[in-house]
């Protein structure tokens, strides 16, 4: 079964320094990565997805993530913090599950979640 | 853009209750799923749906059951309300194969006193 675990329950970074929240995952064949950012009393919101191709993947709101294979990780970077990415994000490894009627969809695992808090 | 609209965003309820969570997603998606965040635990399938009347239990499905009657609103029902239940209840919808972008309602946070 695919596993998700974030090693980093609480981050506490300094506003304009750098940013790297950590994820490894579990899962037998190429996975489909993820991390969402869930703003305090808001849903979560997607802020980059690997699926193939270029290990370094671009997302919303300055974000960037890097698949290592060899290491079974997909961190989430960004250069400079801003006070408002204080937030809690969640790294996702999805697989293709077949339901009932043997149709395809998107099924998502999360981590346990990771604490941002932002000094000024 | 997807909207995924929970009707709560505050809810206490008894123990023993009957509760109803009700989520409404407008972009015709196929899936629906129904998540509960917990601190330290993140997010954990109860129970999804892929077509109206369908649905699969997810990974903690115990005390809970769902509704779909109508392509846009899925709804969690927990049948005798714990106070092991008090979370935060997640909705998301997304389209159908391929399609892992989930859009996440902004949650139900339910205490059972």
């Amino acid at each position: 079964a695919q596993s998700v675990t974030q090693p980093d329950i609480h981050i506490t970074v300094s506003e304009g320094a750098s940013l790297e929240l950590r994820c490894n995952y579990s899962y037998g064949a190429t996975p489909y990565l993820f991390w969402y950012v869930q703003s305090p009393g808001q849903g979560l919101q997607l802020l980059l997805k690997y699926f193939s191709g270029d290990t370094l993947v671009q997302g919303i709101k300055g974000f960037e993530a890097e698949f290592k294979r060899s290491q079974s990780s997909f961190n989430l970077r960004k250069p400079s913090v801003h006070w408002s990415d204080a937030a809690e994000y969640f790294c996702a490894v999805g697989r293709g599950h077949f339901n009932a009627g043997g149709t395809s969809y998107g099924k998502l695992t999360f981590g346990q979640g990771t604490i941002l808090t932002v000094h000024p | 853009d997807v909207k995924v609209t929970q009707s709560s965003r505050y809810l206490v309820k008894r123990t023993g209750e009957k509760v109803f969570l009700e989520c409404v997603q407008d972009m015709d998606h196929e899936n629906m799923f129904w998540y509960r965040q917990d601190p330290g635990l993140g997010l954990r399938l109860i129970y999804f749906s892929y077509d109206v009347k369908m649905k699969e239990k997810g990974d903690i499905p115990e005390g809970y059951s769902v509704s779909r009657e109508k392509k846009e609103r899925f709804s969690l029902i927990l049948e005798s309300a714990s106070t092991n239940q008090t979370s935060m209840y997640l909705c998301a919808s997304s389209l159908w194969t391929g399609d892992y972008g989930y859009t996440f309602g902004s949650g139900t946070r339910l205490t059972v006193v």
